[in-house]
């Protein structure tokens, strides 16, 4: 238990459908990311939240949308995903944006059928 | 950007064996992370170290940051079968952003 929580564990999806994954950490972090995980391929980061502000957007599609509301929940917001879209979502968080070691969450394993 | 090179990409070992893998970037880090990942899990933080040459162990696990700064190794004395999973490291740069290593697939035969 790190600490970081995300739900659902598991979600398969069509092409068509809207999902939301959520992310909620008890830690008292300021950060919050999320990071796409590929089989036999680094960690992929994909957004950066600090202070319930986006710092950071990497290059992602629009039809993943993060939303924080508050500095313990982040969502990934998903629709009209590709089969390519199918990985491991991880969440993580942080005490500070940079220069802090990150904790993760258990992930959210998505199938886009 | 930034590459960060981690070998071997995958181990296969007696239980018992002791175990070394290692990471480079081609760029100065002033911290080195080493996450653990079981199946179907996120990664849990191992290691992390601060400063070039800092030595640090946790339990069994020993992690070491070079002294360029640009590598890091871990080491796992006498594996069991508990031990199998993948391995990452992690780096951060001057500004603070991470970057991850693809991994370290480590499996112990009994």
């Amino acid at each position: 238990e790190t600490g970081v929580t995300q739900t659902p564990r598991h979600l398969v999806m069509g092409m068509t459908n809207k999902k939301s994954l959520k992310c909620e950490q008890h830690l008292g972090h300021n950060a919050m990311y999320w990071y796409k995980q590929s089989a036999k391929k680094p960690l992929e980061l994909m957004f950066v939240y600090n202070f319930k502000e986006q710092t950071e957007n990497n290059s992602v599609p629009s039809r993943f949308s993060p939303e924080c509301p508050n500095s313990s929940h982040l969502f990934l917001h998903l629709h009209t995903l590709q089969p390519e879209d199918s990985a491991l979502y991880l969440c993580a968080s942080s005490p500070e944006a940079r220069g802090t070691e990150a904790f993760f969450g258990q992930g959210t394993r998505l199938t886009v059928v | 950007g930034q590459q960060l090179n981690q070998s071997p990409q995958s181990m296969f070992i007696q239980e018992g064996e002791d175990v070394s893998m290692n990471c480079t970037s081609s760029s100065i880090f002033n911290t080195w992370l080493w996450y653990k990942q079981d199946p179907g899990e996120g990664p849990v933080l191992l290691i992390a170290l601060y400063k070039a040459g800092e030595l640090t162990s946790n339990g069994r696990l020993t992690a070491q940051f070079g002294i360029t700064r640009k590598d890091s190794f871990l080491n796992i004395s006498a594996s069991i079968p508990s031990d199998v999973g993948i391995y990452f490291c992690a780096g951060q740069d001057l500004r603070g952003d991470m970057r991850f290593g693809a991994g370290t697939r480590l499996t112990v035969k009994p």
